[in-house]
């Protein structure tokens, strides 16, 4: 089965420092989404792209987050600085064009922010 | 942001019973209505994605139905079972913008 794939699954790290998570969409999409699971806001939109183009990214907090395609086959989302606000699970997810067959997740990175 | 609400919440039903809940979405600008299920610990998976008012699609015992005039999907569960105890979510598309609702959590009790 094609996956999309989340790097670190796990991340601890120190108030203040850069996170950087990774995404590696399935071959030949070329729509990716990043979201934040939060627990009063279920999955909270960060950053939609496509064909490597952001698409959405209001929901993204610009002063810390950003995010990048450089090149199709990667995703990432940086954190910089970091607060311990920040801890939760991310999730990137991919598809065709408009999502007419639905979007594949990956398993997520958890970060906490210590 | 746009606004997309289920109800209920969250639902308990014993086993065999069947259940329903509602995914409201605006009634402008509807390109598709998605419903994922996310098991817990693991990602949300796509069930079903519809794009035509009056669009019914089924898998198993699970079914959904498409009002895109009144902005509404029901996502019904026939004889549920304990494996079905999920989040099941719905998301609403534009074609441009993607958002999902804060989800049904099911428990269904052997």
């Amino acid at each position: 089965d094609a996956r999309v794939t989340q790097t670190p699954r796990d991340k601890v790290t120190e108030m203040g420092q850069e996170v950087t998570m990774r995404c590696q969409p399935i071959l030949g999409h070329n729509t990716v989404f990043w979201y934040r699971q939060t627990m009063m806001q279920g999955l909270e939109l960060l950053a939609y792209f496509r064909n490597r183009a952001p698409l959405d990214d209001s929901g993204m907090p610009k002063d810390r987050f950003s995010a990048e395609m450089p090149d199709a086959t990667l995703a990432t989302l940086k954190i910089q600085p970091s607060e311990p606000r920040d801890s939760a699970v991310y999730f990137c997810a991919s598809g065709w064009d408009r999502g007419d067959y639905g979007y594949t997740f990956g398993s997520g990175t958890r970060l906490t922010v210590v | 942001i746009l606004n997309v609400e289920q109800s209920p919440q969250s639902l308990h039903v014993q086993e065999g019973d069947s259940t329903n809940f509602t995914c409201s979405f605006p009634s402008s600008n509807f390109y598709a209505l998605h419903w994922y299920r996310w098991e817990t610990a693991k990602s949300p998976e796509a069930l079903f994605v519809m794009t035509l008012n009056g669009d019914e699609k089924k898998k198993g015992r699970i079914s959904a139905t498409l009002n895109t005039k009144e902005g509404y999907s029901y996502l019904y569960i026939k004889g549920s079972q304990p494996e079905d105890s999920a989040t099941y979510l719905c998301a609403f598309s534009t074609g441009n913008q993607f958002y999902f609702g804060t989800g049904t959590s099911l428990t269904v009790i052997p």
